[in-house]
């Protein structure tokens, strides 16, 4: 099946500090969702990429569609502590309804 | 509030016991899922309605796992003769567009812990 790992597993940084992490993917995706998990909470969309190397602006958050389609990347510029939570990255299966998450990266920021 | 709201929010149980969950997605959406998240994995996607139609189920999804849409609006999730292994939150989502198409609404999510 399809598998999605993000890197980094967790981050640890200080406010103000931008951020990067990514999703790598073993097969193509048509569309790369990116969704933040707050604890308690259930996942909130972020940014949906729906083409090939497009780049994706929401407020001081950008993602990526990689060229290949089996890749996407997250930055956050100029951390603020409402930023702390998990990051996941999603993509839909083909001809099905499944959305598929990937490992989550944890982002903590150091007071 | 008119996102997807679910209850109960936490939930105790002992093993064997049964359980159910409930999800009233937003209004206009006819599309609901259910998923199933682990500590520290991403949701893992257990089934999926069209109205009231049950169109896709996963092989996560025992036959001790039901779950319902009789009217196309709630969703229910039950749950027979729990295990420790069901531990776990679950999520109910909805939408008006297909998930390659658009955004999932996620609700709160229903915590599951069986003793």
């Amino acid at each position: 099946g399809q598998q999605l790992n993000q890197s980094p597993q967790s981050m640890f940084i200080q406010e103000g500090e931008d951020v990067s992490m990514n999703c790598t993917s073993s097969s193509i995706f048509n569309t790369w969702l990116w969704y933040k998990q707050d604890p308690g909470e259930g996942p909130v969309l972020l940014i949906a990429l729906y083409k090939a190397g497009e780049l994706t602006s929401n407020g001081r958050l950008t993602a990526q569609f990689g060229i290949t389609r089996k890749d996407s990347f997250l930055n956050i510029s100029a951390s603020i502590p409402s930023d702390v939570g998990i990051y996941f990255c999603a993509g839909p299966g083909f001809g099905n309804e499944k959305l598929t998450f990937g490992t989550g990266t944890r982002l903590t920021i150091i007071p | 509030d008119t996102g997807v709201s679910q209850n109960p929010r936490h939930k105790i149980t002992k093993r064997g016991q049964n359980v159910t969950f409930r999800c009233d997605p937003i209004s206009e959406h006819n599309r609901l899922y259910w998923y199933r998240q682990t500590l520290g994995q991403g949701p893992e996607f257990l089934t999926y309605f069209q109205n009231e139609a049950q169109l896709e189920k996963s092989r996560l999804l025992s036959d001790r796992f039901s779950a319902e849409r009789p009217k196309g609006s709630f969703s229910t999730l039950e749950i027979q003769r729990t295990e420790q292994g069901d531990s776990a939150m679950y999520l109910c989502a909805s939408s008006y567009r297909t998930v390659g198409a658009g955004e999932l609404f996620f609700g709160e999510g229903s915590r599951l812990t069986v003793l």
